[in-house]
């Protein structure tokens, strides 16, 4: 069965500031891998997904992500936090049955 | 605009009593799904259904319902035997097959419901 970690439960960030955040994930296939952003009450919104070709991959809000197989992992990254970036971000791992599995989310708090 | 509604946004219900939640989407997606999040867990697979009149159980089926008349709509009910109702439900649908559209889930905005 498919998992994944993000092994950051909280991250505080300045504006302006890099930002990074880890996920590991199992699966014994090719992964087909997402990052959602959720703000507080709402639904999620899809960022970006990897399913094939180029390792790195660019979503909305000037967010990217790098696929590592060798390390079983995709992590998101944004040049410059923005304080609308404030929010949790969910790493999730697609399986062949159509099934997403979603890690525990990290929060991220952006400081003035 | 296609989307999914959730309704009602907020609902609070006694403790013993079952309830319904509302998912209806019309972007024509094949699949629907409704997912449970509760602080520091993530996001947590109810029940799902990639046809009309067919659905299976998720990771925490007990003590939910649901069922898929209309491809449009999937109702959830939480019911009596559901022993932590309180949460944030969130409801979802995708595409199946192959391509890149079929990759994503597009998310309803939730229902939030408090047991007391």
């Amino acid at each position: 069965a498919q998992s994944v970690t993000q092994p950051d439960i909280h991250i505080t960030v300045s504006e302006g500031a890099s930002l990074e955040l880890r996920c590991n994930y199992s699966y014994g296939a090719t992964p087909y891998l997402f990052w959602y952003v959720q703000s507080p009450g709402q639904g999620l919104q899809l960022l970006l997904k990897y399913f094939s070709g180029d390792t790195l991959v660019q979503g909305i809000k000037g967010f990217e992500a790098e696929f590592k197989r060798s390390q079983s992992s995709f992590n998101l990254r944004k040049p410059s936090v923005h304080w609308s970036d404030a929010a949790e971000y969910f790493c999730a791992v697609r399986s062949n049955d159509y099934k997403l599995s979603f890690g525990a989310g990290t929060t991220v708090t952006v400081r003035a | 605009d296609g989307g999914i509604t959730q309704s009602p946004k907020y609902l609070f219900r006694k403790e013993g009593q079952n309830v319904t939640l509302s998912c209806e989407q019309n972007l024509n997606h094949d699949a629907m799904y409704w997912y449970r999040q509760d602080p520091g867990q993530g996001l947590r697979l109810i029940y799902y259904s990639q046809i009309v009149n067919d659905f299976q159980k998720g990771d925490i089926a007990e003590g939910y319902s649901v069922s898929r008349e209309k491809k449009e709509s999937f109702p959830l009910t939480v019911t009596s035997a559901q022993k932590n109702p309180t949460a944030f439900y969130l409801c979802a649908s995708s595409i199946l097959g192959q391509g890149p559209r079929s990759y994503g889930y597009t998310f309803g905005s939730g229902t939030r419901l408090t047991v007391v």
